[in-house]
Order: structure tokens, then C-alpha cells, then sequence
């Protein structure tokens, strides 16, 4: 078990929909980073947050939004969900913002767009 | 439990065997490289990593070899064991004013008992 929890752990909306995930990070880390899996392009960056600011920008469509509340949980939007947006969505985090500092992920969110 | 489902390259070793798992990265600007080991159902985890300024790093069983002329890095376990079956993936860290993660393709290990 990493210390970094995701809810909700399988989702199953419809196109045109928007779903929230959510993440909580170990105790006591700052960063949180957001990354999806698919089967056509592997794990891919979307985005990183640092105690509430936005830190690094991967390839999140603009369809996809997300925030670093103050209790330092984070939350991906996704929204007008289309087919290809199926995928294991992961949630990581760090104690601070360097490159070196370990990730750790938690279980995902499987989400399926039917 | 759940799995990714790629169509992943595929190295199956004997237990008790070494097995070296190779991965070519891509942007020379990278200074920092991870190895994760998934198994299915579960998150990336940290296994090894090595900044761009060392060519080696051992950990426990793990070693990771670093050649930037090339730009190729390998893991290599040592006496492989069931439980090392997984997808494991390279990661390189660039440099972007913050940094980004970029994960390689993905290599599966089946270790035969």
C-alpha cells in the first residue's frame, strides 16, 4: 500500500458526460501528479500540483481540469467524455515539487466510456 | 484483478535466472531516469532510479545501467524470482521549468518456476 488513495476505483459513464476523480496523497506530501493509461499510449502525464498551485503541464486536453485543494487532496475533471477517453487514470504524489523526489501511486480509477 | 492489456514486449526467464530489461529514452535534456514494476491491479512502483551524471546504480537485487551516448538504459535482476513477474516501465524526468514524466513503452517479465 503506497499511502496515496483514489476514489472512486471503477467508474462507467456515458459520451458526452463529466466524471470527478479524486486523490488523496501520502501524508505529508505536497505534489500530486495525475496520469492516464490507455492501451494505445501507454502512461502519459497530465498534469502536477504543488501545495495548491500548478507546478508542470503534461498532455491534458483541454477537456480535462484539475485542482490541489488546501487540505492537499486533488480532484480530475473530465468532462465532454469521449470513447477514447477510457482508461486507468492514476494519481501520484511526492513530498515536494523536484524531480527527484519519489513518486508514489496509488491503485487508480478505471473509468470505461461507453 | 486488472491489467493493462498493451501489447508490450515480452521477456520470459527461468526463476533463479538474471533477466535484463532494456529501454531506449528520448530526449537528451533528461537527467534523471526511474524504473517502475507494475503488477496488475496496481499503481507504477518505484524500483531504481540513476541521475545523468552516474552510469551505474545497484539496489537490492536491481541494478541500473545508464549509457547517454546511446541514450539507453537497462535494468537487470539478479536471481529472479515469481513475485518479479510484472509490466515494468522506464521513466525519464524533463526539465520543462517544473518537469514532466515520460514513461516508456513497457516491457513484461513472466518468471518460470
Amino acid at each position: 500500500d503506497s499511502g496515496v488513495t483514489q476514489t472512486p476505483k471503477h467508474l462507467i459513464t456515458a459520451t458526452g458526460q463529466r466524471v470527478t476523480l479524486r486523490c488523496s496523497p501520502r501524508s505529508g506530501d505536497l505534489s500530486v501528479y495525475w496520469y492516464q493509461q490507455s492501451l494505445d499510449q501507454g502512461l502519459q502525464f497530465l498534469i502536477q500540483y504543488y501545495n495548491g498551485e500548478e507546478r508542470a503541464k503534461g498532455n491534458i486536453l483541454e477537456r480535462f481540469s484539475a485542482q490541489q485543494f488546501p487540505d492537499l487532496h486533488s480532484e480530475l475533471n473530465l468532462s465532454s467524455l469521449e470513447l477514447g477517453d477510457s482508461a486507468l487514470y492514476f494519481c501520484a504524489s511526492s513530498v515536494g515539487f523536484s524531480s527527484y523526489n519519489e513518486q508514489f501511486f496509488g491503485p487508480g480509477t478505471r473509468l470505461t466510456v461507453l | 484483478g486488472e491489467s493493462v492489456g498493451l501489447h508490450l514486449p515480452t521477456l520470459s526467464v527461468q526463476e533463479g535466472d538474471n533477466s535484463i530489461i532494456n529501454c531506449a529514452y528520448s530526449n537528451s535534456a533528461s537527467d534523471y531516469f526511474i524504473w517502475y514494476k507494475q503488477e496488475s491491479g496496481k499503481g507504477p512502483q518505484f524500483i531504481i532510479d540513476i541521475r545523468s551524471n552516474m552510469d551505474k546504480r545497484q539496489g537490492q537485487r536491481v541494478t541500473v545501467l545508464l549509457n547517454k551516448t546511446v541514450k539507453h538504459l537497462s535494468l537487470q535482476i539478479a536471481a529472479t524470482q515469481p513475485g518479479d513477474s510484472a509490466v515494468y516501465f522506464c521513466a525519464e524526468n524533463i526539465r520543462t521549468g517544473g518537469f514532466k514524466t515520460i514513461f516508456g513503452a513497457g516491457t513484461r517479465l513472466f518468471v518460470k518456476a
